[in-house]
């Protein structure tokens, strides 16, 4: 098993571009999450999905959309690229609750926005 | 609001020695918890978990402890190695009720481990 896995691993945008961070687990996982990661700041949810088809929004929602059409893929897009945005972005996924209850997460994503 | 929170962002150790990584929180809802060690450019991996009906799990070197009327956590590793120098992340989740779905982390304490 791959477990998650996330691309790109690197992404310089400028300012105002657009792009999707794709995520993908082979574990058939329920539940799927966006994070990012900034110094100081520890791991903040964005948005996350608790299956196929729906999503929500976390706790740093704004300025990202997120789609979740098949059960193994979790995509995050960013419509309007901000300096703000430049972060390490993590993807991760868990069984239902009622299973273990650890999110198993990828090897993140770099991102820089100039 | 921070509710999840790790007041130390280093912690410096000897190599052998017992390293105590502390994790308090104030939302009385959370009743499972869990720490994540992350390594840089990975990432994160979890690590040992402890449900509120306990006050302590052991998995060999790594123990957690629970005081629920303080709501503090804390997270021992015994004897400390040099590959245990990495970034720790508490999390907690209500498992129980609203939100059992999401974990809400810490900000990270860095071990280093001194040979």
């Amino acid at each position: 098993n791959a477990g998650v896995t996330q691309t790109p691993k690197f992404r310089v945008l400028k300012t105002g571009q657009s792009m999707t961070l794709l995520c993908a687990q082979d574990m058939n996982h329920e539940y799927m999450y966006w994070y990012r990661q900034d110094p100081g700041m520890g791991l903040r949810l964005i948005h996350y999905s608790v299956g196929e088809g729906t999503t929500a929004k976390g706790e740093v929602p704004d300025g990202y959309n997120v789609s979740r059409l098949k059960k193994q893929n979790f995509l995050l897009g960013l419509e309007s690229a901000a300096p703000s945005q430049t972060s390490v972005y993590f993807c991760a996924s868990r069984y239902r609750p009622g299973h273990t209850y650890e999110q198993y997460f990828g090897p993140g994503t770099r991102l820089t926005v100039t | 609001d921070q509710q999840v929170k790790q007041n130390s962002p280093s912690l410096s150790v000897q190599e052998g020695r017992i390293s105590i990584l502390n994790c308090d929180y104030t939302n009385s809802m959370f009743d499972y918890f869990l720490w994540y060690k992350k390594y840089p450019a990975e990432g994160p991996t979890f690590l040992i978990s402890i449900s509120s009906i306990k006050d302590k799990n052991e998995d060999g070197r790594f123990t957690v402890f629970l005081n629920k009327s303080a709501k503090h956590l804390s997270l021992h590793i015994v004897p400390s190695q040099p590959g245990d120098s990495a970034v720790y992340f508490c999390a907690a989740s209500a498992q129980s009720g609203f939100g059992n779905e999401k974990l809400t982390f810490g900000t990270g304490t860095r071990l280093t481990i001194i040979p």
